[in-house]
């Protein structure tokens, strides 16, 4: 799993700026998903994407939320105008490739977003 | 109701001893998949074991083992031997063949290996 790169590690932000966080999947690998874990909690999905296309993103709320998966570069979790309540661990994780069961899905180290 | 359900929040084990993490999951699918991942105070999630819902043999890797038990939903994961480093939170989680592809997480079990 080390192979998937999550940058920065640690972000802290003041309340209405924006977060970025940035995912850089295992090399072969073109399916990307993006968990937010709250404190004391398990993961939650947010998104999955290929490139270029949001396959889905019923986990995103509906606002302030963006993510994308260029042709060229990493994929981007955007997060605007932030508040408190997103503070949390951000984890992206890519597999090779997506439907089906037995495709196994590996895990970056996790952006933690501070917003103070 | 969850989908993933981990009904051990801590556990305490000695050294050494078997420790089996419990997980129950709720699916319609006929296909799907399972995952066991390690979270240690670091934070990283660490792939432990896959099992799938047509794999006939319980899946292995190392000391790790997974217990799955398809009519009662069931599956377990099993470190034989226990070390101090396996203390972590650990996540079971479930990849359905229908909908969406994320992984449904469960709200995981902190495990503390004692001397």
């Amino acid at each position: 799993n080390a192979g998937v790169m999550q940058n920065p590690r640690h972000l802290v932000r003041r309340r209405g700026q924006e977060a970025r966080l940035r995912c850089s999947p295992m090399k072969g690998h073109s399916h990307v998903y993006w968990y937010r874990q709250l404190p004391e909690e398990g993961l939650k999905f947010m998104v999955y994407l290929q490139k270029e296309n949001i396959i889905d993103e019923s986990g995103m709320p509906k606002e302030r939320f963006s993510a994308e998966f260029p042709k060229e570069g990493p994929s981007i979790l955007r997060i605007q105008q932030v508040v408190r309540g997103d503070s949390a661990a951000y984890f992206c994780a890519s597999s090779p490739r997506g439907a089906s069961s037995g495709n196994t899905i590996y895990f970056g180290e996790g952006s933690w977003l501070t917003v103070v | 109701a969850q989908k993933i359900t981990q009904t051990q929040p801590g556990m305490f084990v000695q050294e050494k001893e078997a420790v089996t993490l419990d997980c129950t999951y709720d699916t319609s699918d006929q296909s799907y998949g399972l995952f066991w991942y390690k979270q240690p105070s670091s934070g990283e999630m660490i792939f432990l074991i896959y099992q799938g819902s047509y794999d006939e043999q319980n899946a292995t890797e190392g000391r790790y083992s997974l217990n799955f038990q398809k009519a009662r939903k069931s599956a377990n994961l099993v470190i034989s031997a226990s070390q101090l480093g396996d203390s972590a939170m650990y996540f079971c989680a479930m990849r359905e063949g229908s909908g969406a592809d994320g992984l449904t997480f469960g709200k995981g079990t902190h495990l503390i290996i004692q001397p």
